[in-house]
């Protein structure tokens, strides 16, 4: 088993839809998580970190559940710019040397 | 966020050489960290580069194949030895982005494509 699981897709969605990632991870001890997006042939960028109680940046929406050992990206509104892979990070410890990385959902959104 | 400059964006390469790739920093930072990116596939940890000691090599990384400089506080490099088309993919370094809270996100540079021929 994978230590950080994610659809790969793709998702193909009309512009305008909601569209959700789920993403699990096998280490209970984890400490912090993040969604990273990766556009083609691009280096990984942090879209948000994953607090504990949720949180919101604009039209996008991260969840963690801890008892689950799952994370969730809603993206609300979708633009054609969110087309890209989207990167589910996981860090077991403070250092980055414990970053582990999922395979990453691929998104296109469609006019 | 802390800015890297990576170098060369790509090269083609000579099965049986090396190449060493360069990521410059424009901030001060502990830990600089090398990932590899295969065709299709997700990122893995080569390497973590400390400065003034050795660096550790994650599972399946030896010094050998991948040796590691680490002079100064802003900048690391990274050689790919004695190269087989095996090696063909995508390298990039990272650093952790100091922000005030622990949830703190990690920068990358903007990779170096390598093929083996």
């Amino acid at each position: 088993r994978k230590e950080v699981e994610q659809d790969p897709g793709p998702f193909n969605v009309p512009e305008g839809a909601t569209v959700a990632f789920n993403c699990t991870y096998s280490n209970s001890a984890s400490q912090s998580f993040f969604w990273y997006r990766q556009d083609c042939r691009k280096e990984p960028k942090l879209l948000m970190s994953v607090y504990s109680s949720g949180n919101e940046d604009g039209r996008f929406t991260a969840q963690l559940n801890r008892a689950s050992q799952y994370i969730s990206l809603l993206i609300r509104d979708s633009k054609l710019s969110d087309s890209a892979t989207y990167l589910c990070v996981v860090n077991v410890g403070r250092a980055g040397n414990m970053l582990t990385f999922g395979g990453g959902t691929r998104l296109m959104v469609k006019p | 966020s802390a800015v890297i400059s990576q170098k060369p964006s790509r090269d083609i390469c000579q099965r049986g050489t090396s190449l060493t790739i360069q990521c410059q920093v424009d901030s001060q930072v502990t830990m600089m960290f090398w990932y590899r990116q295969q065709p299709g596939q997700s990122l893995t940890l080569i390497a973590t580069a400390n400065q003034g000691s050795e660096a550790t090599y994650e599972s399946g990384f030896v010094i050998d194949k991948f040796p590691i400089s680490r002079p100064n506080l802003t900048f690391s490099t990274l050689t790919v030895s004695n190269m087989s088309p095996e090696d063909s993919s995508i390298y990039l370094c990272s650093v952790e982005d100091g922000a005030p809270s622990r949830y703190y996100g990690y920068t990358f540079g903007s990779g170096t494509r390598l093929t083996v021929v």
